[in-house]
């Protein structure tokens, strides 16, 4: 099974910031990776999938990079809504794995 | 819009079974693969099981395998998920989750989730 690793678990950030979180393979995945947002108490919601590739509906202030086994999620100009907990997924092979998420805070 | 909502979750004691139910609305099902995914108090996702647009093919996490089965009604737009052997470790919010092809790929739409608690 492919494991799915984060960094950080969480961060502290203040509108206006730029935040950049990782997200780590155990293998190679090429660019089968999806990033998902979840706020509290709600459903998490598509924000990226194919690595860097921008789900409708959501701000291009959120970027994402990446292939092999290291991707990145940036987003720029934090605003409020942005507050949330944030989802790493493979899609390359099964069983699917997640990573453990990563909490941005409003410092 | 795509819908899809869970139903059927509850409390059940250790060693029991629930079937948990999705109704999904708002696209041909019939086309799209479909997924549970799970989420353990104040704890991250853990996806559980896949279903494949036609039922052909399925896939289970380890953690599951043997005590849970899925399965769809395309005639009815419904997902299923047959729960047996339950444990304390299954108590979990459960989402419904529709793929974004028929053979599996990231996920585009969640429901809002079933709660089940396995205590006794």
């Amino acid at each position: 099974a492919i494991r799915m690793t984060q960094s950080p678990s969480s961060l502290s950030a203040s509108p206006g910031d730029r935040v950049t979180i990782t997200c780590r393979a155990s293998q190679d995945i090429g660019s089968y990776l999806a990033w998902y947002q979840q706020k509290p108490g709600k459903a998490p919601k598509l924000l990226m999938y194919a690595a860097s590739y921008l789900q409708s509906g959501f701000s291009s202030r959120f970027s994402g990079r990446g292939s092999g086994t290291d991707f990145t999620l940036t987003v720029t100009d934090l605003q409020s809504e942005d507050f949330a907990t944030y989802y790493c997924q493979q899609y390359y092979s099964y069983p699917r794995s997640f990573g453990q998420g990563t909490t941005l805070e409003i410092k | 819009q795509v819908q899809v909502v869970e139903s059927g979750g509850g409390v059940v004691q250790p060693g029991g079974s629930l079937t948990l139910s999705c109704a999904a609305s708002g696209f041909t099902f019939s086309s799209f693969g479909m997924h549970w995914v799970r989420q353990a108090p104040g704890k991250g996702l853990e996806w559980v099981t896949f279903i494949q647009f036609d039922g052909g093919n399925k896939h289970y996490a380890d953690s599951v395998k043997g005590r849970f089965s899925v399965s769809r009604d395309n005639s009815r737009s419904t997902l299923h998920l047959q729960m047996d052997s339950l444990r304390p470790e299954d108590t979990a919010v459960y989402y419904c989750a529709k793929d974004g092809s028929d053979y599996g790929v990231w996920i585009d739409s969640w429901g809002q989730g079933t709660l089940v608690t396995v205590s006794s």
